[in-house]
């Protein structure tokens, strides 16, 4: 089946700096990438939607300047968390439809997550 | 916000079919039901989706009401490897999936 990988899959940084998790579709080509945040025991909440091409669209609350994304191939979205502090912590995950199913009939495929830590 | 609602947990013995109900009775025409799980710490896993009629695979079956309003997810024998968070989602006309609390399922021995 199609498979979404994260690089990292796991960080930690000091307080003030930038962090970069990447988001793959390693065998399809992914229009739309969807981005999540989950806290300790707590569900996953989306954060944005990436489109491959065009600015990413994010839901209310998330700061767009301090989560920055980019989504310059069909292949590859990034999520910069810039000027992490300590209650970014988290972990982060993204998910990227495959086709061939068409519209909201495909499969949704997620990444195995990136924990950050930000100390 | 979800479109769902689940009950917080369930338990389950080991070998025996565990039934996972799922309400979503504000779900439009043309929007489908989708199951993932999380088993801790990792992402979540496609189980399976569906529209109106049920659904099987290899790994579990999913039934929806005539009405639409509620689904179950059926894992005809679960096993410990089926502890998880089990989510039941209405997928939206833009694609992208809201998740609610989960159930978060027990399989004990």
């Amino acid at each position: 089946g199609a498979v979404v990988s994260q690089h990292p899959s796991w960080v930690i940084c000091k307080s003030g700096t930038s962090v970069k998790i990447e988001c793959r579709s390693l065998d399809f080509q992914a229009t739309t990438m969807f981005w999540y945040r989950q806290f300790p025991k707590q569900s996953l909440m989306l954060m944005a939607t990436s489109n491959e091409g065009s600015k990413a669209t994010y839901e209310q609350g998330v700061e767009k300047d301090k989560f920055l994304i980019n989504h310059a191939s069909l292949t590859l979205s990034t999520l910069t968390v810039t000027s992490a502090h300590p209650e970014d912590s988290s972990f982060y995950i993204c998910s990227a439809s495959a086709p061939g199913g068409g519209g909201n009939t495909g499969e949704l495929f997620f990444g195995e997550g990136s924990r950050l830590t930000v100390l | 916000d979800a479109k769902t609602t689940q009950p917080p947990s369930m338990d389950c013995a080991e070998g025996r079919a565990a039934n996972l109900p799922c309400n979503h009775s504000t779900i439009s025409g043309n929007e489908y039901v989708y199951w993932y799980r999380q088993i801790h710490s990792q992402g979540p896993q496609y189980i399976i989706h569906g529209l109106k009629n049920n659904e099987t695979n290899e790994m579990a079956s999913l039934i929806i009401t005539e009405d639409r309003k509620s689904s179950t997810l059926i894992l005809p024998h679960a096993t410990l490897r089926d502890t998880a968070v089990y989510y039941c989602i209405v997928r939206g006309n833009n694609n992208d999936m809201r998740f609610g609390a989960g159930t978060r399922l027990t399989v004990k021995p």
